[in-house]
C-alpha cells in the first residue's frame, strides 16, 4: 500500500529558529513529491521534487529529496510568525494522483 | 496563472437534499481534476479522480453513487453530494494540474467548499 508520512506531527517553536520538516514514502514507482502550506484554505505550491540531491530554494524555505532513502526535507529559516500553518508533503506513486501525508502543523511564536 | 476558482465556498443543507460543488480551471485547460475531503485537522484524502469525457475512477471505500463526479468539460468539473447525511459535513476541496500533466507541473488547488449538513 502506498504510504507518505510526516514527522513531526506539530511543532512549536520561537520566531528566529531554524525548522526541519521530514516526508517519507513508500510507494510503488516514484514521480514526484510536492510540498505545500495550507494556512486556512487552499493549499498553496512550494517546491516540485523529482531528482535526488538537488536543493529547490525559496527565500528561506529549501527542500531536498533523497529517493534512496525515501523521503523529503524542507527547511525554513529564520521562521516568522507568518510560518505558521500546516505544511503538507504529497507524493505520485505513478499511477497519476497525488497521496498527500499526515501534514506537519507548524506554529511560530513572537 | 494556473488559477482554480471552487464554488461554493460554503453551503448548509438539510439531510437528504443534494448539493453540487463545482470545480472551474480559469486560465488553463484541466484533462484531469482532483477531489480530495478533508477533516479538521487531518491531511487531505483523495476521493475521486476527474477525467475529462469519462467517468471518473473513484478511490477505495468512496461511494460513487453518493458522490457524483462530472467532467463535462476541459475547465469544469462538478461533485454531487447526494442524499447527504449529517457525517458527509466535510471540506472538499478540487485541484488541478496546468500544463504537462501531473508529474510535470504541480497541483493547484480551489478554495474548498465546507459543507454542513444539518
Amino acid at each position: 500500500e502506498d504510504k507518505v508520512v510526516q514527522s513531526p506531527l506539530s511543532l512549536v517553536v520561537h520566531e528566529g529558529d531554524t525548522v526541519t520538516l521530514n516526508c517519507s514514502y513508500e510507494v510503488t514507482n516514484f514521480r514526484s513529491l510536492l510540498w505545500y502550506k495550507q494556512e486556512k484554505k487552499a493549499p498553496t505550491f512550494l517546491f516540485m521534487l523529482t531528482s535526488s540531491g538537488i536543493e529547490k530554494k525559496s527565500g528561506r524555505l529549501s527542500s531536498i529529496l533523497d529517493k534512496k532513502e525515501l523521503f523529503s526535507i524542507l527547511n525554513i529559516t529564520a521562521t516568522q510568525t507568518g510560518d505558521s500553518a500546516v505544511y503538507l508533503c504529497a507524493v505520485a506513486p505513478g499511477t497519476y494522483k497525488y497521496i498527500f501525508g499526515t501534514g506537519t502543523r507548524l506554529k511560530v511564536l513572537a | 496563472g494556473a488559477v482554480v476558482s471552487q464554488h461554493p465556498s460554503r453551503v448548509i443543507c438539510k439531510s437528504g437534499t443534494s448539493v453540487k460543488i463545482e470545480c472551474r480551471s480559469l486560465d488553463f485547460q484541466a484533462t484531469t481534476m482532483f477531489w480530495y475531503r478533508q477533516f479538521p485537522k487531518k491531511s487531505l484524502m483523495l476521493m475521486a479522480t476527474s477525467n475529462e469525457g469519462s467517468k471518473a475512477t473513484y478511490e477505495q471505500g468512496v461511494e460513487k453513487d453518493k458522490f457524483l463526479i462530472n467532467h463535462a468539460s476541459l475547465t469544469l468539473s462538478t461533485l454531487t453530494v447526494t442524499s447527504a447525511h449529517p457525517e458527509d459535513s466535510s471540506f472538499y476541496i478540487c485541484s488541478a494540474s496546468s500544463s504537462g500533466g501531473i508529474y510535470n507541473s504541480p497541483l493547484h488547488f480551489g478554495n474548498g467548499t465546507r459543507l454542513t449538513v444539518t
